[in-house]
């Protein structure tokens, strides 16, 4: 499984878009990058997934570059209840009669007023 | 949007005994996972099930942990003597299509 590595911390201030990058250097070339938010005492939640360029929801976007080592997650204006923790994930997220995730240390977000 | 639940959030337990966490998965999601997050620490796979049986454990699933569908809907993880080190919080997920839907888990203490 392709390793990831991530930012300890962010600091932002409310109304700031705020990029968070993931490297991924050994990522192979059947996986999918996944990204996950962690309010405290609560199970991480989807946010968005993507294999490469650019994919938008109604809550972030993921910017992919074409060699797929690295992906940054891109939430525009930030509010305070988006202080949580933000995790990079990179396997195969379909298919398989598993499909485990492996969560690194994440990164921790603080947004500011 | 359906919700994965998870019973009961907290529960105190003496080092020995035995626990029994329940979940109950979305309805149609086939895939099932428990996770635990000891305080302060990452999100850990211990293991997925589908088709009433073990897909994949890991290292931390050992014979102390069990699973399983008692009643074709609720997903229990059994920890038949409970260590100081188990205490965490527990967290049940289901898979559909490319997304995992984690429940908001159940806080184990073991005293």
């Amino acid at each position: 499984l392709a390793k990831t590595t991530q930012p300890i911390s962010m600091d932002s201030y409310e109304g700031q878009e705020v990029n968070i990058t993931c490297s991924h250097n050994n990522i192979a070339t059947n996986d999918y990058i996944t990204w996950y938010q962690q309010f405290p005492s609560q199970g991480p939640r989807f946010i968005i997934q993507g294999y490469k360029t650019k994919v938008t929801n109604e809550v972030a976007s993921l910017f992919i570059p074409a060699d797929r080592k690295s992906s940054t997650l891109s939430l525009p204006r930030v509010s305070l209840s988006d202080t949580a923790v933000y995790y990079c994930l990179v396997g195969v997220p379909y298919g398989g009669a598993t499909n485990k995730l492996i969560f690194g240390t994440g990164t921790l977000l603080a947004v500011q007023p | 949007e359906p919700e994965v639940t998870q019973t009961p959030s907290h529960q105190v337990t003496q080092m020995g005994q035995e626990v029994i966490l329940r979940c109950v998965p979305i309805s149609n999601h086939l895939y099932f996972y428990w996770y635990r997050q000891i305080l302060g620490q990452k999100v850990e796979f211990l293991v997925s099930f589908y088709n009433n049986e073990i897909s994949e454990k890991s290292e931390i699933f050992d014979d102390q942990f069990s699973v399983e569908r008692p009643d074709g809907s609720n997903f229990t993880l059994k920890i038949r003597s409970t260590k100081l080190e188990d205490s965490a919080m527990y967290f049940c997920a289901n898979q559909r299509e490319n997304e995992q839907y984690f429940g908001p888990g159940t806080r184990l203490t073991v005293t």
